[in-house]
């Protein structure tokens, strides 16, 4: 059974600060792997999508990797900013079984401050 | 491009009703998943339409249960309610291409009594 965790939990950092959020995966045998954020009370936002033979994929300040071997991915996120708080969440869609039922990881709440 | 519409955006019942929620994918979008978002168990695969059929289902009991129209559009609802059903449920479609981004609705809160 895929399990995704992610850590920290729980993440403060001041206005500027270059930032890098964990998720890591116990079943390597992925389709692809998502990064999503949260607004409290609000749906998700797609972030960044990383297929199983990709490595990274950057959008703006937003840098994800994905190390499959390891079962491993993070984002990275440059110089951070208020607006950037919010939760994060990272999610795998398996290889196998067709579909797109994702997985999600426990999610990282970010707050960054002025 | 209009997102994807859930609706209601509130509900509140009391246990024992049951409550039907809706979910309008992207235009082009054939694949409608529901999820179930709770403090307690974080986000939750609940079950995957495509093409009108039940493609995946997560581990829920047999109260929750969807279907999809030849429009794509999906329904999902919840028989005899439980406070445990209490949650923000989620409804995310995907165009099934390739790259199989999913695009999620703003949620419908439930709140049972």
């Amino acid at each position: 059974k895929q399990e995704v965790t992610q850590i920290p939990a729980a993440l403060s950092v001041p206005e500027g600060e270059n930032l890098v959020l964990n998720c890591s995966f116990t079943d390597s045998a992925i389709y692809n792997l998502q990064w999503f954020r949260q607004d409290p009370g609000k749906g998700l936002t797609s972030l960044l999508l990383i297929q199983s033979s990709q490595r990274e994929q950057t959008s703006g300040r937003l840098n994800a990797s994905l190390d499959k071997s390891s079962g491993r991915s993070t984002l990275y996120i440059a110089a951070s900013q208020p607006g950037d708080s919010a939760t994060y969440l990272c999610a795998v869609v398996p290889f196998t079984g067709g579909g797109n039922k994702l997985t999600f990881g426990t999610g990282t709440q970010l707050k960054v401050e002025l | 491009k209009a997102g994807v519409t859930q609706t209601p955006r509130y509900l509140i019942k009391t246990r024992g009703q049951q409550v039907t929620l809706s979910c309008s994918p992207i235009s082009g979008h054939r694949s409608v998943s529901w999820y179930q978002q709770t403090p307690g168990q974080g986000l939750q695969f609940l079950f995957e339409y495509f093409s009108e059929t039940q493609r995946n289902k997560g581990n829920f009991p047999g109260r929750f249960s969807g279907r999809q129209f030849s429009n794509s559009r999906s329904e999902m609802n919840v028989s005899t309610l439980e406070l445990g059903d209490s949650a923000l449920y989620l409804c995310a479609s995907s165009s099934d291409s390739p790259k199989n981004i999913q695009y999620f609705g703003a949620g419908t809160r439930l709140s049972v009594l």
